[in-house]
Protein backbone atom coordinates (compact mmCIF):
# COMPACT_ATOMS: atom_id res chain seq x y z
CA UNK A 1 0.00 0.00 0.00
CA UNK A 2 1.54 3.81 -0.92
CA UNK A 3 0.25 4.87 2.60
CA UNK A 4 -1.83 8.14 3.00
CA UNK A 5 -1.08 10.01 0.03
CA UNK A 6 -1.07 14.04 0.83
CA UNK A 7 -0.93 16.99 -1.96
CA UNK A 8 0.36 18.82 -2.67
CA UNK A 9 3.56 18.60 -0.16
CA UNK A 10 4.25 22.18 -0.65
CA UNK A 11 2.17 25.37 -0.53
CA UNK A 12 2.63 29.15 -1.23
CA UNK A 13 0.20 31.45 -1.31
CA UNK A 14 -0.64 34.86 -0.85
CA UNK A 15 -2.94 36.16 2.21
CA UNK A 16 -6.82 36.23 1.30
CA UNK A 17 -6.15 33.32 -1.09
CA UNK A 18 -8.27 29.75 -1.00
CA UNK A 19 -6.28 26.61 -0.16
CA UNK A 20 -7.16 23.12 -0.24
CA UNK A 21 -5.24 20.63 0.93
CA UNK A 22 -5.54 17.09 0.20
CA UNK A 23 -5.61 13.41 1.68
CA UNK A 24 -6.49 10.10 0.26
CA UNK A 25 -6.15 7.80 3.42
CA UNK A 26 -5.37 3.82 3.32
CA UNK A 27 -7.62 1.49 1.51
CA UNK A 28 -9.59 0.39 3.90
CA UNK A 29 -9.21 2.90 6.95
CA UNK A 30 -12.54 3.87 7.83
CA UNK A 31 -11.16 6.76 10.18
CA UNK A 32 -9.44 10.28 8.87
CA UNK A 33 -7.56 12.96 11.03
CA UNK A 34 -6.19 16.39 10.31
CA UNK A 35 -3.96 17.61 12.07
CA UNK A 36 -1.91 20.90 12.38
CA UNK A 37 1.67 20.98 13.64
CA UNK A 38 3.44 24.18 14.69
CA UNK A 39 6.53 25.30 16.76
CA UNK A 40 4.54 27.14 18.86
CA UNK A 41 1.49 24.67 19.36
CA UNK A 42 2.62 21.57 18.62
CA UNK A 43 0.16 19.30 17.07
CA UNK A 44 -3.45 20.03 17.33
CA UNK A 45 -6.21 17.80 16.07
CA UNK A 46 -8.44 19.21 14.05
CA UNK A 47 -11.03 17.78 12.66
CA UNK A 48 -12.01 13.84 13.01
CA UNK A 49 -14.07 11.88 10.30
CA UNK A 50 -15.58 8.27 10.72
CA UNK A 51 -16.82 6.41 8.09
CA UNK A 52 -16.71 9.64 6.19
CA UNK A 53 -19.10 11.61 8.62
CA UNK A 54 -17.37 14.20 10.67
CA UNK A 55 -17.31 13.09 13.93
CA UNK A 56 -15.63 16.03 16.18
CA UNK A 57 -14.50 19.63 14.61
CA UNK A 58 -13.77 21.38 18.01
CA UNK A 59 -10.20 21.42 17.03
CA UNK A 60 -11.49 23.56 13.75
CA UNK A 61 -9.61 27.50 14.45
CA UNK A 62 -12.26 29.18 12.83
CA UNK A 63 -14.96 29.62 10.41
CA UNK A 64 -11.89 30.17 7.80
CA UNK A 65 -11.77 26.64 7.80
CA UNK A 66 -13.69 23.46 6.06
CA UNK A 67 -13.31 19.71 5.65
CA UNK A 68 -14.95 17.14 4.08
CA UNK A 69 -15.03 13.29 3.19
CA UNK A 70 -17.22 13.01 -0.18
CA UNK A 71 -16.24 9.31 -0.14
CA UNK A 72 -13.59 6.76 1.60
CA UNK A 73 -11.02 7.30 -0.20
CA UNK A 74 -10.51 11.53 -0.33
CA UNK A 75 -10.94 14.66 2.01
CA UNK A 76 -10.05 18.16 1.61
CA UNK A 77 -9.13 20.62 4.06
CA UNK A 78 -10.08 24.20 2.93
CA UNK A 79 -9.19 27.33 4.11
CA UNK A 80 -10.30 30.63 2.66
CA UNK A 81 -9.29 33.28 3.10
CA UNK A 82 -5.94 32.12 4.43
CA UNK A 83 -4.02 34.08 6.79
CA UNK A 84 -0.48 34.34 7.41
CA UNK A 85 -1.14 32.64 11.03
CA UNK A 86 -2.58 29.85 8.98
CA UNK A 87 1.37 28.95 7.56
CA UNK A 88 1.80 25.70 9.61
CA UNK A 89 2.49 21.51 8.66
CA UNK A 90 -1.04 20.20 7.93
CA UNK A 91 -1.53 16.30 8.58
CA UNK A 92 -3.99 13.54 7.00
CA UNK A 93 -3.79 10.56 9.19
CA UNK A 94 -5.73 7.36 9.12
CA UNK A 95 -6.89 4.55 10.96
CA UNK A 96 -8.23 1.22 10.57
CA UNK A 97 -11.97 0.00 11.62
CA UNK A 98 -12.06 -2.54 14.95
CA UNK A 99 -11.44 -2.40 18.34
CA UNK A 100 -7.91 -2.08 19.58
CA UNK A 101 -7.12 -1.05 16.13
CA UNK A 102 -5.69 2.29 17.68
CA UNK A 103 -2.50 3.07 15.77
CA UNK A 104 -2.87 6.49 13.13
CA UNK A 105 -1.18 6.04 10.25
CA UNK A 106 0.37 9.88 9.30
CA UNK A 107 0.58 11.47 5.99
CA UNK A 108 3.84 13.42 4.70
CA UNK A 109 2.43 16.31 5.74
CA UNK A 110 1.63 20.13 3.64
CA UNK A 111 3.89 22.61 4.28
CA UNK A 112 1.16 25.53 3.81
CA UNK A 113 3.08 29.30 3.73
CA UNK A 114 0.89 31.82 3.74
CA UNK A 115 2.39 35.49 3.00
CA UNK B 1 -5.33 21.10 28.19
CA UNK B 2 -5.42 17.00 28.53
CA UNK B 3 -2.17 16.81 26.19
CA UNK B 4 0.56 15.05 27.20
CA UNK B 5 3.72 16.38 28.25
CA UNK B 6 7.27 14.86 27.24
CA UNK B 7 10.61 15.88 29.28
CA UNK B 8 13.07 16.85 28.20
CA UNK B 9 12.28 19.17 25.06
CA UNK B 10 15.49 18.25 24.09
CA UNK B 11 18.12 15.63 24.58
CA UNK B 12 21.81 14.91 23.12
CA UNK B 13 23.64 11.74 23.46
CA UNK B 14 26.44 9.49 21.62
CA UNK B 15 25.76 6.78 19.93
CA UNK B 16 25.36 4.04 21.90
CA UNK B 17 23.90 5.64 24.71
CA UNK B 18 20.71 4.87 25.81
CA UNK B 19 18.04 7.78 25.83
CA UNK B 20 15.40 7.73 27.85
CA UNK B 21 12.25 10.37 27.70
CA UNK B 22 8.97 10.89 29.76
CA UNK B 23 5.97 11.60 28.74
CA UNK B 24 3.05 12.98 31.51
CA UNK B 25 -0.66 13.45 31.14
CA UNK B 26 -3.34 14.33 33.01
CA UNK B 27 -6.62 12.39 32.60
CA UNK B 28 -7.20 8.31 32.82
CA UNK B 29 -6.82 6.38 29.08
CA UNK B 30 -7.25 3.39 28.17
CA UNK B 31 -3.71 3.06 26.54
CA UNK B 32 -0.42 5.42 25.69
CA UNK B 33 0.94 5.59 22.24
CA UNK B 34 4.49 6.43 21.34
CA UNK B 35 5.32 8.34 17.78
CA UNK B 36 8.98 8.99 15.51
CA UNK B 37 8.90 11.77 13.40
CA UNK B 38 11.77 12.61 11.33
CA UNK B 39 12.22 15.74 10.28
CA UNK B 40 10.23 16.94 7.67
CA UNK B 41 8.26 14.00 7.91
CA UNK B 42 5.00 12.61 8.92
CA UNK B 43 4.54 10.54 12.95
CA UNK B 44 5.36 7.18 12.51
CA UNK B 45 3.48 4.64 15.12
CA UNK B 46 6.30 2.96 17.16
CA UNK B 47 4.65 0.65 20.01
CA UNK B 48 1.07 1.51 22.11
CA UNK B 49 0.95 0.12 25.57
CA UNK B 50 -2.43 -0.47 26.98
CA UNK B 51 -3.67 1.27 30.70
CA UNK B 52 -3.61 -2.77 32.02
CA UNK B 53 0.39 -2.81 30.99
CA UNK B 54 3.09 -1.90 32.90
CA UNK B 55 6.06 -2.40 30.44
CA UNK B 56 6.13 -3.31 26.85
CA UNK B 57 9.25 -3.82 24.58
CA UNK B 58 9.84 -3.84 20.99
CA UNK B 59 13.54 -4.51 19.72
CA UNK B 60 15.61 -1.41 21.53
CA UNK B 61 12.63 0.48 22.45
CA UNK B 62 11.24 -0.46 25.88
CA UNK B 63 7.74 1.53 27.18
CA UNK B 64 6.64 2.13 30.94
CA UNK B 65 3.35 2.75 32.02
CA UNK B 66 2.62 4.03 35.62
CA UNK B 67 -0.85 5.37 35.78
CA UNK B 68 -0.52 6.09 39.19
CA UNK B 69 1.27 8.58 38.36
CA UNK B 70 -0.01 8.93 34.97
CA UNK B 71 3.29 9.26 33.22
CA UNK B 72 5.16 7.00 30.42
CA UNK B 73 8.88 6.31 29.78
CA UNK B 74 10.47 5.10 26.61
CA UNK B 75 14.01 3.76 26.66
CA UNK B 76 16.04 3.59 23.04
CA UNK B 77 18.82 1.32 24.10
CA UNK B 78 22.31 1.04 22.43
CA UNK B 79 21.34 4.42 20.30
CA UNK B 80 22.27 5.18 16.55
CA UNK B 81 22.13 7.76 14.97
CA UNK B 82 18.92 7.29 12.82
CA UNK B 83 17.38 7.42 15.63
CA UNK B 84 17.51 10.91 15.19
CA UNK B 85 14.27 12.31 15.50
CA UNK B 86 11.61 14.02 17.91
CA UNK B 87 9.39 11.37 19.99
CA UNK B 88 5.79 11.89 20.93
CA UNK B 89 3.51 10.87 23.17
CA UNK B 90 -0.35 10.06 22.67
CA UNK B 91 -2.82 9.77 24.82
CA UNK B 92 -6.66 8.50 23.91
CA UNK B 93 -9.47 11.04 24.36
CA UNK B 94 -13.05 9.85 23.15
CA UNK B 95 -13.42 7.17 20.19
CA UNK B 96 -10.11 6.83 18.55
CA UNK B 97 -8.85 10.06 18.76
CA UNK B 98 -5.50 11.07 20.77
CA UNK B 99 -3.95 14.46 22.13
CA UNK B 100 -0.32 14.16 21.37
CA UNK B 101 2.47 16.10 23.28
CA UNK B 102 4.81 18.62 22.42
CA UNK B 103 7.62 15.94 22.12
CA UNK B 104 11.28 15.58 22.63
CA UNK B 105 14.17 16.41 20.02
CA UNK B 106 16.44 13.94 20.04
CA UNK B 107 19.85 14.32 18.44
CA UNK B 108 22.04 11.15 18.89
CA UNK B 109 25.65 12.14 18.08
CA UNK B 110 27.71 9.80 15.89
Amino acid sequence: DAGVIQSPRHEVTEMGQEVTLRCKPISGHNSLFWYRQTMMRGLELLIYFNNNVPIDDSGMPEDRFSAKMPNASFSTLKIQPSEPRDSAVYFCASSPPGVGTDTQYFGPGTRLTVL
Amino acid sequence: SQQGEEDPQALSIQEGENATMNCSYKTSINNLQWYRQNSGRGLVHLILIRSNEREKHSGRLRVTLDTSKKSSSLLITASRAADTASYFCATDRTGNQFYFGTGTSLTVIP
